[in-house]
């Protein structure tokens, strides 16, 4: 069974260019997560969805960042216009059940490394 | 001050040795992950544990929800073992900053 899989591995943009990253989870979780980690920081929530539907985006950082899941299968992360702040690995992770329950183990991508010259 | 404490933020040890990583948290949780992020950046879940103890090979976790506080054990370590052992803690994942572990032989 194929593990959850990100697009691109590495994105270098300049700044006030867009960049949308790609997750696809493991198909029939209903659980997808977005995880940033910036340079020395510890990973950070961004967003939670289940299936289609936003359950908790309070992680996200500003409205600069929209993800979106539609038919509730991949999700894309699009960051419009990119800052230097938003270098970093982005993760995305799934887990099953439903009701968004944080006691499903998650399975994480390996991530996009995004970098903002 | 992060939410979720590790301890050591590194740790070197030849290869046998007895490994153990820490994990204090200050905020109310109902279960800890423990997850390990190889050099290439990959992460894997290791154990979501809640209570007590949990076992998968040569990898122990433990954890005392009243005293806030998880351990990670590692029985012989192997230099396959070194990577970055990361603890987050849910219901929101909150997560810890990760102890760097290198195995030497």
């Amino acid at each position: 069974e194929a593990g959850v899989t990100q697009f691109p591995s590495h994105s270098v943009i300049e700044k006030g260019q867009t960049v949308t990253l790609r997750c696809d989870p493991i198909s029939g979780h209903d659980n997808l997560y977005w995880y940033r980690r910036v340079m020395g920081k510890e990973i950070k929530f961004l967003l939670h969805f289940v299936k289609e539907s936003k359950q908790d985006e309070s992680g996200m950082p500003n409205n600069r960042f929209l993800a979106e899941r539609t038919g509730g299968t991949y999700s894309t992360l699009k960051v419009q216009p990119a800052e230097l702040e938003d270098s970093g690995v982005y993760f995305c992770a799934s887990s099953q059940g439903l009701g968004g329950s944080f006691y499903n183990e998650q399975f994480f991508g390996p991530g996009t490394r995004l970098t903002v010259l | 001050k992060n939410e979720v404490e590790q301890s050591p933020q590194n740790l070197t040890a030849q290869e046998g040795e007895f490994i153990t990583i820490n994990c204090s948290y200050s905020v109310g949780i109902s279960a800890l992950h423990w997850l390990q992020q190889h050099p290439g950046g990959g992460i894997v879940s290791l154990f979501m544990l809640s209570s007590g103890k949990k076992k998968h090979g040569r990898l122990i976790a433990t954890i005392n929800i009243q005293e806030k506080h998880s351990s990670l054990h590692i029985t012989a370590s192997h230099p396959r073992d070194s990577a970055v052992y990361i603890c987050a803690g849910t219901d929101k994942l909150i997560f810890g900053t990760g102890t760097r572990l290198q195995v030497f032989p």
